[in-house]
């Protein structure tokens, strides 16, 4: 079955405290993104990769990294998180070119 | 960053009544636009994506027309049904990289 997994699916931490959010994909595509959802500021884009060892900044990087060293993989990593990044984060995979994304689940996560 | 607005922020129709909503970009440097549809709980779901000027693309029931000139797109929904209750979102992009998606326009239908 063609899934995007993330994980943890709920995540309450504290600020300071080093994290990652795991995304892996089973569609072999070559295109990763990562999103956050917050109420009144609809999808915003983080980070995208377009291959292996290829990523770029969305509209909204500031605290956050990401890795793309395997092409199912794309993990999102809050070095120090802080209370303004709590939101509802989603992955998303894509053919390149096409457009078209995948989401997943997407992971809840509290700072306080 | 792009400006994408979609209007109205949020509307309510009765069961059978067809809807449409719009979504406005800059009309500069286009390359695709794409439609999603958002269920309460769930995750985002492609419903089309448009390139050419004057394209339509039909799912059922729903329907979407694209001018690329003056940078719009609509999104229309034919007898809507509970089911179709959602928040439609659009997203033009550049060359499949980087996506900026619209505030969404929320649909309640009612029974």
């Amino acid at each position: 079955e063609a899934q995007v997994t993330q994980n943890p699916r709920y995540l309450i931490t504290v600020t300071g405290k080093k994290l990652t959010v795991t995304c892996s994909q089973n569609m072999n595509h070559e295109y990763m993104s990562w999103y956050r959802q917050d109420p009144g500021l609809g999808l915003r884009q983080i980070y995208y990769s377009m291959n292996v060892e290829v990523t770029d900044k969305g509209d909204v990087p500031e605290g956050y990294k990401v890795s793309r060293k395997e092409k199912r993989n794309f993990p999102l990593i809050l070095e120090s998180p802080s209370p303004n990044q709590t939101s509802l984060y989603f992955c998303a995979t894509g053919l390149a070119g096409t457009g078209e994304q995948y989401f997943g689940p997407g992971t809840r996560l509290t700072v306080t | 960053i792009l400006n994408v607005e979609q209007s109205p922020q949020s509307l309510h129709v009765q069961e059978g009544d067809s809807t449409n909503f719009t979504c406005s970009f800059p009309s500069s440097n286009f390359y695709a636009l794409h439609w999603y549809r958002w269920e309460t709980a769930k995750s985002p779901e492609a419903l089309f994506v448009m390139t050419l000027n004057g394209d339509e693309k039909k799912k059922g029931r729903i329907s979407a027309t694209l001018n690329t000139k003056e940078g719009y797109s609509y999104l229309y929904i034919k007898g809507s049904q509970p089911e179709d209750s959602a928040t439609y979102l659009c997203a033009p992009d550049n060359y499949g990289q980087n996506f900026v998606f619209g505030p969404g326009t929320r649909l309640s239908v009612l029974p």
